[in-house]
């Protein structure tokens, strides 16, 4: 079946370590986002990838980066320089926009 | 990018329609508003997508007016499992990057 798979679901971080979250999607869409959502708020955009080999900030790209190597692939790494990085964590892929299940990050 | 304007929150009843109303007054002539539905913990799920007038699916109607300035997501007879946020978006000839508000928490009580 196609989709667009996160993982891990739980992620737990020590302080002042970087992490990747994986982003993998088997539809063929050119386009792939990250977004960040925090308790009781809507999705923010972290970076986002029209085409492989190209990426852009988003609206809260600080303390995080991203690859796009393949068409498939979007690792997001959440690094120490992000402040507050508890967040859960969604990928999506378009056209049609698809969003994975997500990826719950805590920091301890 | 066009900004959507939509209530924070809303209550319902089994069995009753539900209408939340999104505003959008900025809407570019490219752009389609579409509607989505997320659970806890759970991605957003596309609910239903139009241009103008009004559109139907299994799920839900999406209405708009000719100035396409506001559109209004119809539920009909709701259930529990229709707790959840729904989210107002406009999207530029359906790609481009998707703007997210804070989203209409809809309740539904018994």
């Amino acid at each position: 079946d196609g989709g667009i798979t996160q993982s891990p679901k739980y992620l737990f971080r020590k302080e002042g370590q970087n992490v990747t979250l994986s982003c993998e999607q088997n539809l063929n869409h050119d386009a792939m986002y990250w977004y960040r959502q925090d308790p009781g708020q809507g999705l923010r955009l972290i970076y986002y990838s029209q085409i492989v080999n190209d990426f852009q900030k988003g609206d809260i790209a600080e303390g995080y980066s991203v690859s796009r190597e393949k068409k498939e692939s979007f690792p997001l790494t959440v690094t120490s320089a992000q402040k507050n990085p508890t967040a859960f964590y969604l990928c999506a892929s378009s056209p049609p926009y698809t969003f994975g299940s997500g990826t719950r990050l805590t920091v301890v | 990018l066009a900004k959507t304007t939509q209530p924070i929150s809303m209550d319902s009843y089994e069995g009753q329609e539900v209408n939340i109303t999104c505003s959008h007054n900025n809407i570019a002539t490219n752009d389609y508003i579409t509607w989505y539905q997320q659970f806890p913990s759970q991605g957003p799920r596309f609910i239903i997508q139009g241009y103008k007038t009004k559109v139907t699916n299994e799920v839900a109607s999406l209405f708009i007016p000719a100035d396409r300035k506001s559109s209004t997501l119809s539920l009909p007879r709701v259930s529990l499992s229709d707790t959840a946020v729904y989210y107002c978006l406009v999207l530029y000839n359906q790609g481009g990057k998707l703007i997210f508000g804070q989203g209409t928490e809809l309740s539904v009580k018994p």
